[in-house]
């Protein structure tokens, strides 16, 4: 089946450094990639949607100078936290279009854990 | 625009025990319906989906939802849990024509001996 990895799986950063997450589609190309946040003990917020060759989409209120989205191929995207800070600390996940036909099947990432200390 | 409230953020029950989890969305137009269950420290992965057709809908792990388009509901259900089973459980829709999925702020399911 299609498959999503995400790397690193848990991060440990210092305030004001820049964090790179990769998302790479293993098995399929996927033009569209979707980027989410999510806080403890809540649902996964769309941070950005993420399309092949072209900038990024960001849902209203996220920082895209903060979160910098590159989709360069059809098997990666990447999402850089730059100037990092500790109330950027959250679970990331990604998540891949399989298909381009209605309804879109998805698959996920297993998710990077930031910590910004 | 759609919403999504799953009514219960936890559910404690013991082992072999049915449960329901509650899942209710809201939107002007036609939708594409999925559960998503969460392990800790790990991404989701797809339960079931209604997409058209048989309201039951069946998915992986012996889950099962029910779409009620006239109550726009979509609980999921199991008739006998395990401990395995205790884990984050999303609801999320997708409206026709979008490609985004919008989730519920989750069931917490929690699987007692």
């Amino acid at each position: 089946g299609a498959v999503v990895s995400q790397h690193p799986s848990r991060v440990i950063c210092k305030s004001g450094t820049s964090v790179k997450i990769e998302c790479r589609s293993l098995d399929f190309q996927a033009t569209t990639m979707f980027w989410y946040r999510q806080f403890p003990k809540q649902s996964l917020m769309l941070m950005a949607t993420s399309n092949e060759g072209s900038k990024a989409t960001y849902e209203q209120g996220v920082e895209k100078d903060k979160f910098l989205i590159n989709h360069a191929s059809l098997t990666l995207s990447t999402l850089t936290v730059t100037s990092a800070h500790p109330e950027d600390s959250s679970f990331y996940i990604c998540s891949a279009s399989v298909d381009n036909r209605m309804p879109y099947g998805y698959t996920f990432g297993s998710g990077t854990r930031l910590t910004v200390v | 625009a759609q919403s999504v409230t799953q009514l219960d953020s936890q559910v404690p029950v013991f082992e072999e025990a049915p449960v329901e989890l509650r899942c209710n969305y809201s939107s002007s137009v036609s939708v594409y319906l999925f559960w998503y269950v969460q392990y800790p420290n790990q991404g989701l992965q797809l339960l079931l989906k209604y997409l058209s057709g048989s309201t039951l809908v069946k998915g992986i792990n012996g889950f099962e939802a029910e779409f009620n388009k006239s109550q726009t509901s979509f609980h999921l259900r199991k008739p006998s849990v395990h401990i395995s089973d205790t884990a984050e459980y999303f609801c999320a829709v997708q409206r026709g024509g979008s490609e985004k999925l919008v989730f519920g702020k989750g069931t917490k399911l929690t699987v007692n001996p």
